[in-house]
Order: C-alpha cells, then structure tokens, then sequence
C-alpha cells in the first residue's frame, strides 16, 4: 500500500537557519503530493503541493520538488522564523479509491531566536 | 463563514459515557473524514464518508460510531467513552476525484476521559 516517511525529529535550528525537512513516498502510479502545518492548538493547514512529477510547490517561502525518480518530495526554505515553529507533515493523494490521503508522522521544527 | 466546523473545542467526560463530537462543513464537500492524533501516533483515520448515507471504517474504529444523513453534517459518537480515547479529534473534508486538492481540517476537539 501508499506509505509516506518522514525524518524524524524534532529538528532545532537557529533564526534564519537553512531547512530541509526529508520526505520519500512508495505508492503506485502517479500521486500528488503535499506538505500540510500544525501550529500549536490547531488542526492541519495545506502548506503547498504538487501533482506531477518535477512539479515544484510553493508557498509562504517553503519550497517542495516532486522527484518521482528519488520518490522524494523534500521540504525546504531558505531562512526560518521563530514564527515558524509548528508540526510539518507530508502526505500524498493516490488516484482510484476513495479520496484517502496518507501522511506521515509529522515533523516538529522548533526555531530559537 | 465558509469552512468546517468542529464543536466543542474541549470536552471532559468520565468513562462509560456516551458522547458526541460534531463536525460541519459549509462547502459540500462529498468526503468527510474523522482522525484521531495521539503523541508517537501521528494521525490516524477513524472514519469516512464519501456521502450522505455511505460511510466506512478507517483504521481504528472500534468504540465509535459515526452517521452521515446531510452532506454537511459528520458527528462522531463514543458510545462508551475509555481512557484510551483521550485524544485530539479532527474532522477533514475533501471534494471527490480532485488530485490537486488535498483535505481541509476543524481545529479540532480535545476530548479528555476521566
């Protein structure tokens, strides 16, 4: 079946810090694929996506590639806030079936000043 | 406001009670989902519905029951609340059959079991 894997963490970095946040995916066909933040108390929000390979999502200074070679979907940004501190989550969306989505266990970052 | 509701944001209960975790959506979404997050757990599907009237079991359904008679409405019941259920719930929907669209979350209801 689909399965997601996410480095574990959580992971610390400093303000302005470089982030890359690992994520492979086994599923068949073609997926789209997503990262998903949880700030503290509050459900899941759609971070960015993307549905074909080499596709690049991005949103509020995060970056994601679609590597359907590496089966990666690696989540980056070039300078963290503190603001950024939150539970990041990759999932993916396969064709056929219901609309499931697998995620996987999630991603603390904690950003000090 | 467009979006989806979950109601109450927390709840304390005592074991063996029944109760009742609601979720409502204003964009009639044909999915609906219900998940539970514990620590070393992640997320974990309980339930989910493709419509009105057609539901099925997720991953860990045991102790719980859902109904779904308007496409907006997805309540969750633990009919005999254990402290095993103490946990973070959070309702999701999604539109079917689009690849580009992924779920949208409630923020959630802390149910505590005492």
């Amino acid at each position: 079946g689909d399965s997601v894997t996410q480095m574990e963490g959580p992971v610390t970095l400093s303000e302005e810090a470089f982030l890359t946040i690992n994520c492979t995916y086994t599923a068949t066909g073609y997926p789209s694929l997503f990262w998903y933040v949880q700030y503290p108390g509050e459900g899941l929000q759609l971070l960015l996506k993307a549905t074909k390979a080499d596709d690049k999502g991005s949103n509020k200074g995060f970056e994601a590639t679609y590597r359907k070679e590496t089966t990666s979907f690696h989540l980056e940004k070039g300078s963290v806030q503190v603001s950024d501190s939150a539970v990041y989550f990759c999932a993916l969306l396969n064709s056929g079936g219901y609309q499931k989505v697998t995620f996987g266990t999630g991603t603390k970052l904690q950003v000090i000043p | 406001d467009a979006g989806i509701t979950q109601s109450p944001r927390y709840k304390i209960t005592e074991t063996g009670r029944q109760v009742t975790l609601m979720c409502h959506q204003t964009w009639s979404h044909s999915y609906m989902f219900w998940y539970r997050q514990d620590l070393g757990h992640g997320l974990r599907l309980i339930y989910y519905s493709a419509a009105a009237d057609i539901t099925d079991k997720g991953e860990v359904p045991d102790g719980y029951v859902v109904s779904r008679s308007k496409t907006e409405n997805f309540p969750l019941t633990l009919e005999s609340a254990t402290r095993s259920q103490t946990s973070v719930y959070f309702c999701a929907s999604s539109e079917a059959g689009r690849r580009d669209y992924g779920y949208t979350f409630g923020s959630g209801t802390r149910l505590t079991v005492v």
